[in-house]
């Protein structure tokens, strides 16, 4: 069946440093792909998504390519502010639209 | 343009009752998602309801039934409450199930803090 594995946190960075949150895929067929973040406190909010193979989903300076080839869509942002720090969270959909979703990171970003 | 909304906040409940909870769509959505995220964990798919069937279900015992109505809100009703159930409940919302494809983007409401005692 679909899954979706994340890498683990939590995760700690300094304001301004990069980030890159890893995320795989096993699917089958042709699966969207999501991000999604959780502010504390908060439901979640999409953060980007990628709907084929090569798309490149980016929001709020957090970018994310669909890669098939390697089963992957990592989250990436080039500098980091203390608001970004968050839960976030990958996951896919076929066609039946039921998310699958990876177990979250947790990013905290100090000043 | 109301986005997806979830009562009550917050609910506090003793092992074996039985609880419902309510969610109220996106404006222009038709189907409804309803997940379970435990502390610390990914959420988990409980079942999807459109033109007021349960159109798919996850891996979750019969104690969890839930109802959608003609204007498209829906209630997640648990009975025989346990432990286990302590979690956050949360509504999704996304239109047309019909011709539905991967692509669209489910919109989620603030969940329902549910606490078992």
């Amino acid at each position: 069946g679909n899954s979706v594995t994340q890498m683990e946190g939590p995760v700690t960075l300094s304001e301004e440093a990069f980030l890159t949150i890893n995320c795989t895929y096993t699917a089958t067929g042709y699966p969207s792909l999501f991000w999604y973040v959780q502010y504390p406190g908060e439901g979640l909010q999409l953060l980007l998504k990628a709907t084929k193979a090569d798309d490149k989903g980016s929001n709020k300076g957090f970018e994310a390519t669909y890669r098939k080839e390697t089963t992957s869509f990592h989250l990436e942002k080039g500098s980091v502010q203390v608001s970004d720090s968050a839960v976030y969270f990958c996951a896919l959909a076929g066609n039946n639209r039921k998310l699958i979703w990876g177990l979250g990171t947790s990013l905290a970003v100090n000043p | 343009d109301a986005g997806v909304t979830q009562s009550p906040t917050h609910l506090i409940k003793t092992r074996g009752q039985q609880v419902t909870l309510r969610c109220s769509p996106k404006s222009g959505h038709d189907t409804v998602s309803w997940y379970q995220q435990a502390l610390g964990q990914g959420p988990q798919f409980i079942f999807q309801y459109y033109e007021e069937e349960e159109r798919q279900r996850g891996n979750f015992p019969d104690r969890f039934s839930g109802h959608q109505f003609p204007n498209y809100s829906s209630e997640l009703n648990v009975n025989a409450l346990l432990l286990g159930d302590s979690a956050l409940y949360l509504c999704a919302s996304i239109s047309g199930l019909a011709g539905a494809t991967s692509t669209d983007t489910q919109y989620f409401g603030p969940g329902t803090r549910l606490t078992v005692l």
